[in-house]
């Protein structure tokens, strides 16, 4: 089975502090993928990478950086947090096989105060 | 631009009643089409893709370029179908990158 694993479930941030979200996946999958999820508004992609060391912003990648120095391995980084980035996070993965299949994590919901 | 409508933000039926969850797009080139689902407490997950053709969970989804959609089908709808249905539309680039759309929250009535 197929596994992405984002190591926080629940995370409270102040206004103004940095945030890292991780994201591992253990199928040897090229492409990655950081979605933002708020009611009403569906899935955003922020930022996606298909190999180590690359990657490509999404629709939505203001605020936000990322870092892939490991092919298993995905970080979301918001430099200065701001209440507005109050969201779940999904991080997904992908292969080369038939496209559209994403594995997704659990997510991870982020509130800043 | 590419581009994903779900009308119905929430939709609820009875058990045993059809159910039709809409989704249209726009894309100028060759669509890939799909639809995922979240249920609860759980990840998001793949339920169906058009390319495949196939019957998941006795839901299907046809297709149709002439009015740009893609609507998911049930002929009886179960309590389990309760969740989250995401439509999705395959990028443009190599990276298999999706474009969502907003989501209906199905709620099957007892």
């Amino acid at each position: 089975d197929v596994k992405v694993t984002q190591s926080s479930r629940y995370l409270v941030k102040r206004t103004g502090e940095k945030v890292f979200l991780e994201c591992v996946q253990d199928m040897d999958h090229e492409n990655m993928f950081w979605y933002r999820q708020d009611p009403g508004l569906g899935l955003r992609l922020i930022y996606f990478s298909y190999d180590v060391k690359m990657k490509e912003k999404g629709d939505i990648p203001e605020g936000y950086s990322v870092s892939r120095e490991k092919k298993e391995r995905f970080s979301l980084i918001l430099e200065s947090a701001s209440t507005n980035q109050t969201s779940m996070y999904l991080c997904a993965s992908s292969g080369t096989g038939p496209t559209g299949e994403l594995f997704f994590g659990e997510g991870s919901r982020l509130t800043v105060l | 631009a590419q581009r994903v409508t779900q009308p119905e933000k929430l939709l609820s039926v009875f058990k045993g009643a059809p159910v039709e969850l809409k989704c249209n797009y726009s894309y100028s080139g060759s669509p890939e089409l799909f639809w995922y689902v979240q249920y609860s407490r759980q990840r998001l997950q793949l339920l169906l893709r058009h390319i495949s053709r196939e019957s998941i969970k006795g839901f299907t989804a046809d297709l149709n370029k002439g009015e740009t959609s893609f609507h998911l089908k049930k002929p009886f709808a179960q309590e389990e179908d309760s969740a989250m249905y995401y439509c999705a539309l395959g990028g443009s680039t190599g990276a298999n990158n999706l474009f969502f759309g907003t989501g209906t929250r199905l709620t099957v009535i007892p």
